[in-house]
């Protein structure tokens, strides 16, 4: 079974700072990778969907980006947080298409 | 644009009562859909899904039910127990493409 592994658990960073956000899948092989992001009052919005290394779509355009250096390794950067990138960011991974599994998120508060 | 919407932010239900959590779906497209169940600082886990050639999916307690021609679903616990409060996301897939998510509905189930 697929399993999710996301650090760190909470983060405080000041406006202007950068990011990196680390995710990686154990269990499984070729997953299809995401990031999400629940704001509040926003729900879960999808911001990058991986199929393979070093393919990323963009789902929403801002101040962030992804990459997939391994196969089972997905990243998420910022060059300069903006008090708006604050929420919980969530790292989900499918195989075929069964659902997604999530990762236990990381709760990202930008001062 | 909200592709899936849960009108209701929250719901409060009594300890062995019904717990009925709706889902609208603007794609006609959608041909999957999931129900999520999120704890406050942790990832979404799965709980329940539906494909689109069928109106009802059942496991144990936990109900789904999809109405194509309304573009609605609805998750049906019975009896609440307050283990269950916590938020649930709706979800919806065209074929293996990424899943849209819903803002989600806080379920608060009271002794």
């Amino acid at each position: 079974s697929q399993t999710i592994h996301q650090w760190p658990a909470t983060l405080v960073q000041p406006v202007g700072s950068p990011l990196s956000l680390e995710c990686t899948v154990e269990g499984t092989s070729n997953p299809n990778l995401y990031w999400y992001r629940q704001a509040a009052g926003r729900g879960l919005q999808l911001l990058f969907y991986s199929v393979g290394i070093g393919q990323i779509s963009s789902e929403v355009p801002q101040n962030l980006s992804a990459s997939r250096p391994q196969d089972r390794q997905f990243i998420l950067s910022s060059k300069k947080l903006l008090l708006s990138d604050s929420g919980f960011y969530l790292c989900a991974g499918s195989m075929g298409f069964d659902g997604y599994t999530f990762g236990s998120g990381t709760r990202l508060t930008v001062v | 644009d909200q592709q899936v919407k849960q009108n209701s932010p929250s719901l409060s239900v009594q300890e062995g009562r019904i717990s009925i959590l709706n889902c609208d779906y603007t794609n006609s497209m959608f041909d999957y859909f999931l129900w999520y169940k999120k704890y406050p600082a942790e990832g979404p886990t799965f709980l329940i899904s539906i494909s689109s050639i069928k109106d009802k999916n059942e496991d144990g307690r936990f109900t789904v039910f999809l109405n194509k021609s309304a573009k609605h679903l609805s998750l049906h616990i019975v009896p609440s127990q307050p283990g269950d409060s916590a938020v649930y996301f709706c979800a919806a897939s065209p074929s293996r493409g990424a899943l849209n998510f819903g803002k989600g509905t806080s379920l608060l189930v009271t002794p």
